[in-house]
């Protein structure tokens, strides 16, 4: 079974400029969560989508977004990019099962740079 | 408040010798643990999960857990290290009565000498 894959791998944007990063979870898990990784705050879970619903949001400003499909591939959109913005961007999906914990599978990243 | 607490973030070990890197969690349920591990420029991979059926956990590469309620712990253990083991380490909690969310700890920095 295929692994989370992400794209691209690697973004250079300039300040003002917007993203889209895309995520394919692995087949038939139905959770995507995505988490920013930086060396200064570590992980930060960003949010989490399920059936194409925003289940779970971390604390970030209105300029990150995210949706998810009908496939469960998702996206995350940041618009109005800043230098802080850097960062590895990390994916995850899970089975969502009903019973028992579940765990999360993780993607090599998309490492963006904000010039 | 904070929801798993990694004591160390950086642990330095020679090749050969033992390795533990500690977890404390909080949480009034019972949480789900995990280990995971991050070599460099590359994405997280689980090492071993807590499914309460048993307190000590076998993962990969020879890694170990053992879930100790009383002390509200979840440290990793591996008998030898080996060079290659050489990464950051992060142990993660979820809490059924957050949503399942799960939260990261800060991560510890496995640095193995040889």
């Amino acid at each position: 079974k295929a692994g989370v894959t992400q794209t691209p791998r690697y973004l250079i944007k300039t300040r003002g400029q917007q993203v889209t990063l895309s995520c394919s979870p692995i087949s038939g898990h139905r959770s995507v969560s995505w988490y920013q990784q930086t060396p200064g705050q570590g992980l930060q879970f960003l949010f989490e989508y399920f059936s194409e619903t925003q289940r779970n949001k971390g604390n970030f400003p209105g300029r990150f977004s995210g949706r998810q499909f009908s496939n469960s591939r998702s996206e995350m959109n940041v618009s109005t990019l800043e230098l802080g913005d850097s960062a590895l961007y990390l994916c995850a999906s899970s089975l969502e099962r009903l019973v028992g914990p579940d765990t999360q599978y993780f993607g090599p990243g998309t490492r963006l740079t904000v010039l | 408040a904070q929801s798993v607490t990694q004591l160390d973030s950086h642990v330095s070990v020679s090749e050969g010798t033992p390795v533990l890197l500690r977890c404390n969690y909080s949480s009034s349920y019972s949480p789900s643990l995990f280990w995971y591990v991050q070599h460099p420029n590359k994405g997280l991979q689980l090492l071993l999960k807590y499914t309460s059926a048993a307190t000590l956990v076998k993962g990969i590469n020879g890694f170990e857990a053992e879930f100790k309620k009383s002390e509200t712990s979840f440290h990793l253990t591996k008998p030898s290290a080996h060079m290659s083991d050489a990464a950051e380490y992060f142990c993660v909690v979820r809490l059924a009565n957050t949503g399942n969310q799960f939260y990261f700890g800060t991560g510890t920095s496995l640095t193995v000498i040889p």
